[in-house]
């Protein structure tokens, strides 16, 4: 199962809304991850089963989609949010990551 | 508090061999399906291979199949991934990384919560 995820780079400012799209190649149901990775650092999970908030990540992060259409939001950007992030689809092995979306600062 | 200490990264020659270990700490290791994750240089996040909780079965990328083995040893709470005929395209940072939630606990848990430092691993004559 291919991840395309939109767009590869986001320039945004601190307060913005921000939106990125994960979008797989066939059904993937509710498995969907997203991960937030700053430079020389482990990926961290913020939303899992598509929609779950993991314990600890800011409200303002939020999933929601199914099927083959997902999206991350970031209601309102703050500075430490500025990072790449990944979808990962595991409805099925093999797992397969997005390609990443850099948040950056305009 | 979860850990995951991975070790043996370094550099191999092309067609070398390595292990790497990722020793854990903090949770029940032999509930939980553990994956090996890499990044190349610059690049996204590949999932390499996958283990189940009681270390019966295992999954691999096509891309390592047949080359890299995967194991753990619930005894000592510990993943292994042996990689051998290596390549230049093998050279990452290798992340070991724990399954989200249990298969006892999830329909589904293949997500990753916790993960590793990372070690290094270069292929490179």
């Amino acid at each position: 199962i291919q991840m395309t995820q939109s767009p590869s780079t986001l320039s945004v400012s601190v307060g913005d809304r921000v939106t990125i799209t994960c979008r797989a190649s066939q059904s993937i149901s509710i498995w969907l991850a997203w991960y937030q990775q700053k430079p020389g650092k482990a990926p961290k999970v913020l939303i899992y089963k598509a929609s779950s908030l993991e314990r600890g990540v800011p409200s303002r992060f939020s999933g929601s989609g199914s099927g083959t259409e997902f999206t991350l939001t970031i209601s309102s950007l703050q500075p430490d949010d500025f990072a790449t992030y990944y979808c990962q689809q595991y409805n099925s092995y093999s797992l397969t990551f997005g390609g990443g979306t850099k948040v950056e600062i305009k | 508090e979860v850990q995951l200490l991975e070790s043996g990264g370094g550099l191999v020659q092309p067609g070398g061999s390595l292990r790497l270990s990722c020793a854990a700490s903090g949770f029940t290791f032999n509930f939980y399906a553990m994956s090996w994750v890499r990044q190349a240089p610059g690049k996204g996040l590949e999932w390499v291979s996958a283990v189940s909780d009681s270390g019966g079965t295992t999954y691999y990328a096509d891309s390592v199949k047949g080359r890299f083995t995967i194991s753990r040893d619930n005894s000592q709470n510990t993943l292994y991934l042996q990689m051998n005929s290596l390549r230049a395209d093998d050279t990452a940072v290798y992340f070991c990384a724990k399954d989200g939630c249990s298969s006892t606990s999830c329909y589904n848990g293949r997500y990753f919560d916790s993960w590793g430092q990372g070690s290094l691993v270069t292929v490179s004559s």
